[in-house]
């Protein structure tokens, strides 16, 4: 069965661009998490799908970020617009809601703004 | 709110000894879960272990929510063991842990 797949693995911005990361979860589950990690910070949830609707945008994360899950198999995380302080690397996860949660993580898109 | 703190945060063995790493958490939720990531790879589920002691290989896990705590074991740590392991709380809106970094040295 095929992970989590995300895209692009790097990104490479300049201050006040748009970016869109991709994501496709494992097949068939219905959660679906975005995180950012950063070394200092750690993993901080930024959004949280079940069912493709939104259920946590993130708090601190809403101004300039924006999750969408459009089908089951797919989600996009826009980052709008981009500062330096966005460099991170952004982890989605996937879990099924019967599993009680047990994630299963994609390799990341590591975003470099400048 | 809920809280996760892994100790140690970093920790130096030689190859073939054993390491402790311990998790404590502020709630008494359950779906305790430990990952392993390599540097600059992505997270690796370990464990999903909400109660009780699960092995796998040389790893056993040990979770005790009624103590708030989870423990993970490592049994003759070899160099390829290096990097950080994490602990995380909760179901659907899971928490983190910042983390142990582990270096094995040959």
């Amino acid at each position: 069965d095929a992970g989590v797949t995300q895209t692009p693995r790097h990104e490479v911005a300049e201050k006040g661009q748009t970016i869109i990361l991709k994501c496709e979860p494992v097949s068939g589950h219905n959660d679906l998490f975005w995180y950012r990690q950063t070394k200092i910070q750690g993993l901080e949830l930024l959004s949280y799908f079940r069912s493709k609707s939104l259920m946590e945008d993130g708090g601190a994360f809403k101004d300039r970020f924006k999750a969408e899950m459009l089908n089951s198999s797919f989600s996009t995380l826009k980052i709008q617009p981009t500062e330096p302080k966005d460099s991170a690397v952004y982890l989605c996860a996937s879990s099924w809601t019967g599993n009680t949660g047990q994630l299963y993580f994609g390799e990341g898109s590591k975003l470099t703004v400048l | 709110g809920q809280q996760v703190q892994q100790s140690p945060a970093s920790l130096v063995l030689q190859e073939g000894e054993n390491a402790e790493l311990q998790c404590n958490f502020s709630t008494s939720l359950n779906s305790m879960q430990w990952f392993y990531q390599r540097p600059g790879g992505s997270l690796v589920s370990l464990f999903y272990n909400p109660s009780g002691t699960k092995h796998s290989g040389r790893l056993t896990s040990t979770t005790v929510i009624k103590e708030r705590r989870s423990s993970l074991h490592i049994s003759s740590s070899q160099t390829t063991d290096s990097g950080t392991y994490l602990c995380a709380l909760g179901a659907y809106k899971v928490i983190f842990g910042k983390g142990t970094h582990l270096h094995v040295l040959p």
